[in-house]
């Protein structure tokens, strides 16, 4: 069975430093994966998404994240975190012909001035 | 734009009670699900469809029914709600391209 660990409950980090949220898949197929976000009281959205090709995948504001196969991991980063990225993310593992997304217990990030 | 629209937004019911959660979607997708969030679990899928007139149970399927009359409208049952069916609940749909759109949530209190 598919599954998502994402090992880090809770991140604080300084306003303009660099970000990096983990995640970790276990899938005995080729996976998609997804980053979405999470503000308070609000649905998710999508941050970006890997089905193949390029490893380094680019999302929106500025979030990148890397498919590592070796590792099965597909950590997000971002170079420079604003106050308005606090909020809640979420990591999900699927496969083609597998009509189920899974998704980890999500990192909720913290921003300090 | 619409996307995907959940009704209602909140509801409080008494343990026992009924309710139905309504999703539609203005996508034209084949494949909805409705999902749990409860605090520490990240989403559990309760049920899903992969198109109109078929539902399949998903991780945590009990106390729920589900129904996918037309397609676009996937509807979320608790014939007999519990206090353990306090939670955040989402639909969502999935286009060709296997990305996955999610509705604004909808909060359940069963007192």
């Amino acid at each position: 069975a598919q599954s998502v660990t994402q090992p880090d409950i809770h991140i604080t980090v300084s306003e303009g430093a660099s970000l990096e949220l983990r995640c970790n898949y276990s899938y005995g197929a080729t996976p998609y994966l997804f980053w979405y976000v999470q503000s308070p009281g609000q649905g998710l959205q999508l941050l970006l998404k890997y089905f193949s090709g390029d490893t380094l995948v680019q999302g929106i504001k500025g979030f990148e994240a890397e498919f590592k196969r070796s590792q099965s991991s597909f950590n997000l980063r971002k170079p420079s975190v604003h106050w308005s990225d606090a909020a809640e993310y979420f990591c999900a593992v699927g496969s083609f012909g597998n009509e189920k997304l899974t998704f980890g217990t999500g990192t909720r990030l913290t921003i300090i001035p | 734009n619409a996307g995907v629209t959940q009704t209602p937004k909140f509801r409080v019911l008494k343990t026992g009670q009924s309710m139905t959660l309504l999703c539609a979607q203005d996508m034209n997708h084949e494949y909805m699900y409705w999902y749990r969030q409860d605090p520490g679990m990240g989403l559990r899928l309760i049920h899903y469809s992969v198109g109109e007139g078929t539902t399949a149970k998903g991780e945590v399927p009990d106390g729920y029914n589900v129904s996918r009359l037309k397609k676009q409208n996937f509807l979320l049952g608790l014939e007999s709600a519990a206090p353990s069916q306090t939670s955040v609940y989402f639909c969502a749909s999935r286009s060709s391209g296997n990305t996955i759109y999610f509705g604004e949530g909808s909060w359940l209190t069963v007192v």
